[in-house]
């Protein structure tokens, strides 16, 4: 049973350039968190996915975007990239409505970024 | 505004105990999550804490009190594959999980 598959895995970028991220979920998860993590830091909330909307939305610009499809699968894009963007990029996903009543996020290995 | 304690570092010897304490202050509470990260790696589940009390799985244990606004994880035996990042969060009134800047834990033989 395949986790939370991220790619790409790392990748390099200059200032002004856009990126697209993407994230397949676990198997049998209909949600997908982004997450962005500063070297040191715990995740910032970017956005959550569900039935192809967005949900909810963390304090980042309008330059951070995304997609969900319907396979569940999700895309984080970032337009106009700034150096502060260099960080990694977590997905995790989890099940909107639970029987444990805990919404446990099983997590991405993360696509670092580095904008130079 | 929000806010996740936690220290920054912490050591302890292979075979020792640990608590990595956690204090928060959110707007509203709906659980409150203990994840280990090791570096470069994804952070993993390891517990959830909504009602005041213990919670134990193993070697691993997590202490809530909502009054305090408090946790803390124990982690008992310690191994040498426990060294790691720990990072605490709260799910707030909107169902939003607030992440600590985690506890970096080193273990000495």
């Amino acid at each position: 049973d395949a986790g939370v598959t991220q790619s790409p895995t790392h990748l390099i970028k200059t200032r002004g350039q856009q990126v697209t991220l993407r994230c397949s979920p676990k198997s049998g998860h209909d949600t997908v968190s982004w997450y962005q993590q500063a070297l040191g830091q715990g995740p910032q909330f970017i956005f959550q996915y569900y039935e192809e909307e967005e949900r909810q939305r963390g304090n980042f610009p309008d330059r951070f975007s995304g997609h969900q499809f319907p396979n569940y699968s999700s895309e984080l894009n970032v337009n106009a990239l700034l150096l502060g963007d260099s960080a990694l990029y977590l997905c995790a996903s989890s099940l909107a409505h639970s029987s444990s009543g805990a919404n446990v996020l099983t997590f991405g290995a993360g696509s670092r970024l580095t904008v130079l | 505004g929000q806010n996740i304690d936690q220290p920054t570092e912490m050591t302890a010897t292979e075979g020792a105990i640990v608590q990595i304490n956690c204090t928060y202050q959110t707007s509203g509470f709906n659980g409150l999550f203990w994840y280990q990260q090791h570096a470069g790696e994804a952070p993993t589940f390891l517990s959830y804490n909504v009602l005041d009390g213990l919670e134990e799985k193993g070697r691993f244990s997590s202490f809530l009190s909502r009054s305090k606004g408090y946790s803390y994880l124990l982690l008992k035996e310690l191994q040498m594959k426990d060294s790691a990042s720990y990072l605490c969060a709260v799910m707030d009134s909107n169902y939003q999980l607030i992440w600590g800047a985690g506890t970096k834990l080193i273990i000495k033989p």
